[in-house]
């Protein structure tokens, strides 16, 4: 079956635009993560979902980040008022579920920031 | 907070030869540990699953290794190829509900 997908793959941005980032999770996974991967900091957890329902928004880095997901399955990372220091990659990944299931990753939106 | 640790963050070997990563964490309250591999400008590929119940998990030439109680694992790949040439990352599962992931360990096998 399709894995976790996301879009666009390439994103080029002047500082100060806002941008929106998509995932499609794998079919049946209620679970959802976005993580960013930058030179500097390795890979970092964002936000998780567990249905539509984001509990616990603390790593996301500003509050110029926001995600929802709708209807359990597509989600959205969006940033506004973006910054140089947003340049990264931003994955996403799903599971069958929280905890003990393991999760798969999309091949990540890379963003620069001019 | 849980902090990751991989060594060697780089190894150059033969082909052929046999490899061992080492992953260290200082929270061993896990519920899973993970494997991934990732291959350059790509995104991540997951190699093996260890519940915290679990001692190993196998899979092909790759085997790994969870040691809750002292916090650390291995990941061994036997008779290693220039296919195998990635970066190798390790990852905890806890409280939270996230992946805590260590800095990589970036291999590269010569033919």
């Amino acid at each position: 079956g399709a894995g976790v997908s996301q879009s666009p793959s390439n994103k080029v941005t002047e500082k100060g635009k806002d941008v929106e980032l998509r995932c499609d999770p794998i079919s049946g996974h209620t679970a959802l993560y976005w993580y960013r991967q930058s030179l500097g900091q390795g890979l970092e957890f964002l936000i998780y979902f567990q249905g539509n329902s984001a509990p616990d928004k603390s790593g996301l880095p500003s509050d110029r980040f926001s995600a929802e997901r709708t209807g359990g399955s597509v989600s959205t990372l969006t940033i506004q008022r973006t910054q140089q220091e947003d340049s990264a990659v931003y994955l996403c990944a799903s599971s069958f579920s929280l905890k003990s299931y393991e999760q798969y990753f999309g091949p990540g939106t890379r963003l620069t920031v001019t | 907070k849980q902090e990751v640790t991989q060594i060697p963050a780089a190894l150059s070997v033969p082909e052929g030869e046999n490899l061992v990563l080492n992953c260290s964490f200082t929270d061993s309250a896990i519920y899973n540990l993970q494997w991934f591999r990732q291959d350059p400008g790509k995104g991540l590929t997951s190699l093996l699953l260890i519940q915290s119940s679990q001692r190993e998990q196998t899979s092909g030439r790759l085997n790994a290794s969870l040691d809750k109680s002292s916090g650390r694992s291995t990941l061994y790949i036997a008779a290693s190829q220039p296919g195998d040439s990635a970066t190798y990352l390790c990852a905890v599962f806890n409280a939270g509900n996230m992946l805590t992931f260590g800095g990589g360990t970036r291999l590269m096998v010569k033919p």
